[in-house]
């Protein structure tokens, strides 16, 4: 059974903080990860990839991979309100383009002005 | 360019009715997924296609789920006799297959509705 579990939250931070998100996987065959971002309503933006053990940034984004851990977090730097959202994570044993996501709950991000 | 489109955006059935949801990917995208969504919950893989072949449906809940992409481009996910537990979103969404972190962008959705 492949899972991906991430803290429901809420989580709320003050605006101009780090936003640090988690999630844990169990699939140990999982090779690529993806941060997405869904407003209430919305449908799941991408936000960042990585598929190599460390850190990968992308602007105030930054994504970190353990693979022996089976760790994946997120962080976002100088906070804001419109950062206010649900992050998903999810997980695929290939590259993305022919493997189904799976995909965590998601955790409601809340930026305290 | 024009991104993933679904649909109808809202759909509300009667319970035993069939409903038809459709998704347009982006053009020349050669992967397309089906997902579900329920509320205050991550997306449930449903079906993969690569072109017009069904490469994977391990995800579909029962036999009353069923996908097509005759043509290899606008798919379609229907649903017979529709149950009230099938009420959530249905993202489809589209992907290149050039190898590596390829990235799935989806579509705005259907939300179905089972009275």
């Amino acid at each position: 059974q492949k899972e991906v579990e991430q803290n429901s939250g809420p989580l709320s931070v003050p605006e101009g903080a780090i936003a640090s998100l988690n999630c844990t996987y169990s699939d140990r065959g999982s090779q690529s990860f993806f941060w997405y971002r869904q407003y209430s309503g919305k449908s799941p933006e991408l936000i960042m990839f990585i598929y190599s053990n460390g850190d990968k940034e992308d602007g105030r984004f930054t994504a970190q991979l353990n693979k022996a851990s089976q760790y994946v977090s997120l962080l976002i730097r100088d906070s804001q309100p419109s950062d206010s959202a649900t992050y998903l994570c999810a997980a695929t044993r290939g590259g993305g383009g022919a493997d189904g996501l799976t995909f965590g709950k998601g955790t409601h991000l809340i930026i305290q002005p | 360019g024009a991104g993933v489109s679904q649909s109808p955006r809202y759909k509300v059935a009667k319970r035993g009715q069939d409903v038809a949801l459709r998704c347009d990917p982006i053009s020349g995208h050669v992967s397309l997924f089906w997902y579900q969504q329920a509320l205050g919950q991550g997306p449930e893989f449903l079906t993969y296609f690569q072109n017009e072949a069904q490469l994977d449906k391990s995800g579909l809940p029962s036999d009353r789920f069923f996908a097509e992409r005759p043509e290899g481009s606008v798919s379609t996910l229907k649903i017979q006799r529709t149950q009230q537990e099938d009420s959530a979103v249905y993202l489809c969404a589209s992907s290149t297959l050039k190898g590596g972190a390829d990235t799935q962008y989806f579509g705005p959705g259907t939300r179905l509705t089972v009275l």
